[in-house]
Parts: structure tokens; C-alpha cells; sequence
């Protein structure tokens, strides 16, 4: 069964500051995966896919990476925003959707 | 706004109650899927219908009950819940399955209660 962890679980930084939120995944055949944000108590906004022959997206300040082959996947946010305080959540898509539990960001103004 | 909707957005029901879940998406999409989002645990992925075909139930329990009358709608019924059944439920919509450029859009959530 595909396992997805996240690491940190939490993450604090001042705002200004670049940083990288980690998601890994155990089973290489997926199809894409996918990076969401979550504001308390509301639903997920997707924020990036990266289909499996992709290397990397960007979006804005965001841009996340895939290596399949090592079953990783980094999302990087340039110059934090207090905004960009949420849960991220990484998701990969195979038979199902299987989804990590999410690393927490604060960004402190 | 994601295109996709749910209702109500807080729900408290006793145990013994009856109760619905709604789901509408205005994206053209084929699959639609019910998630359970409890706290300190990842999403679980409860139904998935595509082309209101249901095509994946995770051992769901039998007093959680799903409908897909058409691809826009669906709807999850409730009863004789417990309480460890609170959580946010999620509904989320996706345009093609078992391909690498399926993303999913997700709704606000139902946040429920049960007392």
C-alpha cells in the first residue's frame, strides 16, 4: 500500500524567508502528485500538479519538484508571506489518491 | 471559489438521527469523491464514482451510504452514526481518472458533529 510522509510536521519562519516543505512516497508508479493548501477548517486549494514525466511546476512563488525514481517531492516557497500560513498537503495519485499528513507553516511578520 | 460546493457547511446530528450530505460541482468533471479528514490523520478516501459508476469503497462503514444521481451531484447519507464519526467530510471533483494530468478540486467541507 502506498505510505506518503511529510516532513516537517510543523514548520515556523520569519517572514521574508525562502523554505522547502518535503513530501516522500514509498510506491514510484503513480500518475501525478499534487500539492494543496489548507486554511483551517476549509477544504483544499490545489495549488500545483506534477504529472510523473514532469521534473518540476511553478507557480508564482511556488515551485515544486518530483523525482520519481526516489519516491520525493519538494515544494519551495520564495520571500514567505504571513498569507502563506497554512497546512500543506501532498497527494499521489496511483490506483487512488493516497495523501500525507501535512506539514503546518507559520509564517511570523 | 473552486467550482465545487457542499452543504450544509456545519452539521450537529444524534445518533439516531438521518442526514445528508450534498456535493455539486459546475466543472464538467467525471469522478467525484468523498473524504473523511480527521485530526492528526491523513485524508481517507471513503467513495469514488466515475461516470456515476461507483468504483471504490474503502471498507466503509454500511451506516455511510453514497448516491451519484448524475456526474454534478453527489451525496453521502448519514445514520446511526457514532461519535468517533465527527469530522470535516470533503467532496472533491476530478476531469479524467487513471491519468497523469487528473487534478482534483475540492469543496469547503462539511464540518459534522455527532453527539
Amino acid at each position: 500500500k502506498q505510505e506518503v510522509t511529510q516532513i516537517p510536521a510543523a514548520l515556523s519562519v520569519p517572514e521574508g524567508e525562502n523554505l522547502v516543505l518535503n513530501c516522500s512516497f514509498t510506491d514510484s508508479a503513480i500518475y501525478n502528485l499534487q500539492w494543496f493548501r489548507q486554511d483551517p477548517g476549509k477544504g483544499l486549494t490545489s495549488l500545483l500538479l506534477i504529472q510523473s514525466s514532469q521534473r518540476e511546476q511553478t507557480s508564482g512563488r511556488l515551485n515544486a519538484s518530483l523525482d520519481k525514481s526516489s519516491g520525493r517531492s519538494t515544494l519551495y516557497i520564495a520571500a514567505s508571506q504571513p498569507g502563506d500560513s497554512a497546512t500543506y498537503l501532498c497527494a499521489v495519485s496511483g490506483n487512488q489518491f493516497y495523501f500525507g499528513t501535512g506539514t503546518s507553516l507559520t509564517v511570523i511578520p | 471559489e473552486t467550482g465545487v460546493t457542499q452543504t450544509p457547511r456545519h452539521l450537529v446530528m444524534g445518533m439516531t438521527n438521518k442526514k445528508s450530505l450534498k456535493c455539486e460541482q459546475h466543472l464538467g468533471h467525471n469522478a467525484m469523491y468523498w473524504y473523511k479528514q480527521s485530526a492528526k490523520k491523513p485524508l481517507e478516501l471513503m467513495f469514488v464514482y466515475s461516470l456515476e459508476e461507483r468504483v471504490e469503497n474503502n471498507s466503509v462503514p454500511s451506516r455511510f451510504s453514497p448516491e451519484c444521481p448524475n456526474s454534478s451531484h453527489l451525496f453521502l447519507h448519514l445514520h446511526t452514526l457514532q461519535p468517533e464519526d465527527s469530522a470535516l467530510y470533503l467532496c472533491a471533483s476530478s476531469l479524467t481518472p487513471g491519468t497523469t494530468y487528473n487534478e482534483q478540486f475540492f469543496g469547503p467541507g462539511t464540518r459534522l458533529t455527532v453527539l
